[in-house]
């Protein structure tokens, strides 16, 4: 199986900062990875696919990049919306997994 | 509007059965392979089955193959995974999602195993 590696597990951050969140995986997955954005007793939501995409209607201000083992989602000026735990999954192969989560929170 | 609306979550004894559902609708189910994933209480993500696009293909998580099964009516635009030999560590709120990324989920529906 595939392990995903987030680092931090938790970030704490102001608004208007730079946040860059890390996955590293244990062996190379192409840009198989997405990154999903979830928030308190809310479903997921997928924010980047194919490691650098941004998904339908997600803000600008987020950005994936990587390839291979090591992946990361920056967001460029946090916003107050954007407080929330952030998961990477790798899609490359079955089972599919995930990292174990990033809360980011306000400091 | 893209929806997936899951049901049939609830309490049940160890070793019971369920049947989750997922209505999809604003989108063209039959273009889409869809996934179940799942959420224990205060823990991360975890992917438990997959359906292709013709249904003829399915994956499972180790931890639920052979006790749960999914599968998929195109006619009624319909998803579902059924759960049987339920254990304790199956409590979670399950959420079915489409497509190769995950695009849309459902608000989940909570499953609880307990005695």
């Amino acid at each position: 199986d595939i392990q995903l590696t987030q680092s931090p597990s938790f970030l704490s951050a102001s608004v208007g900062d730079r946040v860059t969140i890390t996955c590293r995986a244990s062996q190379g997955i192409s840009s198989y990875l997405a990154w999903y954005q979830q928030k308190p007793g809310k479903a997921p939501k997928l924010l980047i696919y194919a490691a650098s995409i941004l998904h339908t209607g997600v803000p600008s201000r987020f950005s994936g990049s990587g390839s291979g083992t090591d992946f990361t989602l920056t967001v460029s000026s946090l916003q107050p919306e954007d407080f929330a735990t952030y998961y990477c999954q790798q899609l490359r192969s079955y089972p599919l997994t995930f990292g174990g989560g990033t809360k980011v929170e306000i400091k | 509007e893209v929806q997936l609306l899951e049901s049939g979550g609830g309490l049940v004894q160890p070793g019971g059965s369920l049947r989750l559902s997922c209505a999809a609708s604003g989108f063209t189910f039959t273009f889409y392979s869809f996934n179940w994933l799942r959420q224990a209480p205060g823990k991360g993500l975890e992917w438990v089955s997959t359906i292709s696009v013709s249904g003829d293909s399915t994956y499972y998580a180790d931890s639920v193959r052979g006790r749960f099964t999914i599968s998929r009516d195109n006619s009624k635009d319909t998803l579902y995974l059924q759960m049987n030999s339920l254990r304790a560590d199956d409590t979670a709120v399950y959420y079915c999602a489409n497509g190769d990324y995950d695009e849309y989920w459902g608000q989940g529906t909570l499953v609880a195993v307990s005695s």
